[in-house]
């Protein structure tokens, strides 16, 4: 079935950092989406990517979506400690089946 | 609007009991979701539905029932708990290949 990983696992950065997060999928993905989770809470919607070799732009946030559309990767640049928390991917082959990512637990350290 | 509403928030049961998970959702979307997510991991697909009357399995249904009568609501059946069901549970849902919106969660642990 379909797999979707994501490295690394944990990410520990000192503020101002930069810190990125990869996806892979086992399968082309026809969307991706990226959701934070803040400890204790509930997953949250950040954005959704759709287009091959797409690129969006949130803030200090950069999205990227692989011309293959079997990978994307999320950059924070100069990370604050607003930032903490888990970034799960979800990709889906078709429009409403989601299978998320391992997740990649940042920790910023002011 | 309430968004995505479940209830309880925290449950503990023993083994062997069974109870249902209830998600409310007052946004009129058609994708309803369950997930569950294990201490430290990442989220599992339990069961979706594209509407009333419609759901199919999803990653892990074993040990699991739900139904979907109309498009607000879509509870979540645990028959028969087992140690290896104690998780966070997310209900989420959706438009068509659009945002998922989630629910607080519901803590459930059995012993």
């Amino acid at each position: 079935g379909q797999q979707v990983m994501q490295i690394p696992q944990y990410q520990h950065v000192q503020e101002g950092e930069d810190f990125t997060t990869y996806c892979n999928s086992s399968t082309t993905l026809s969307n991706i989406q990226w959701y934070k989770q803040r400890p204790g809470g509930h997953p949250v919607f950040l954005i959704q990517l759709v287009k091959s070799g797409e690129v969006k732009k949130q803030k200090r946030l950069t999205f990227q979506f692989g011309e293959a559309k079997k990978n994307s990767s999320l950059h924070i640049t100069a990370t604050q400690t607003t930032d903490v928390g888990t970034y799960f991917c979800a990709g889906t082959p078709g429009t409403y089946k989601y299978i998320f990512g391992t997740g990649t637990r940042l920790k910023v350290l002011a | 609007n309430a968004g995505v509403t479940q209830t309880p928030k925290f449950r503990i049961l023993k083994i062997g009991q069974s109870m249902t998970l209830q998600c409310t959702q007052d946004m009129n979307h058609n994708y309803m979701y369950w997930y569950r997510q294990d201490p430290g991991m990442g989220l599992k697909l339990i069961y979706y539905s594209v509407g009333a009357g419609i759901t199919d399995k999803g990653e892990v249904p074993n040990g699991y029932n739900v139904s979907r009568s109309t498009t607000e609501d879509f509870p979540l059946r645990l028959e028969l708990a087992a140690p290896s069901q104690t998780s966070v549970y997310f209900c989420a849902s959706g438009a068509s290949g659009e945002e998922q919106f989630f629910g607080p969660g519901t803590r459930l642990t059995v012993l």
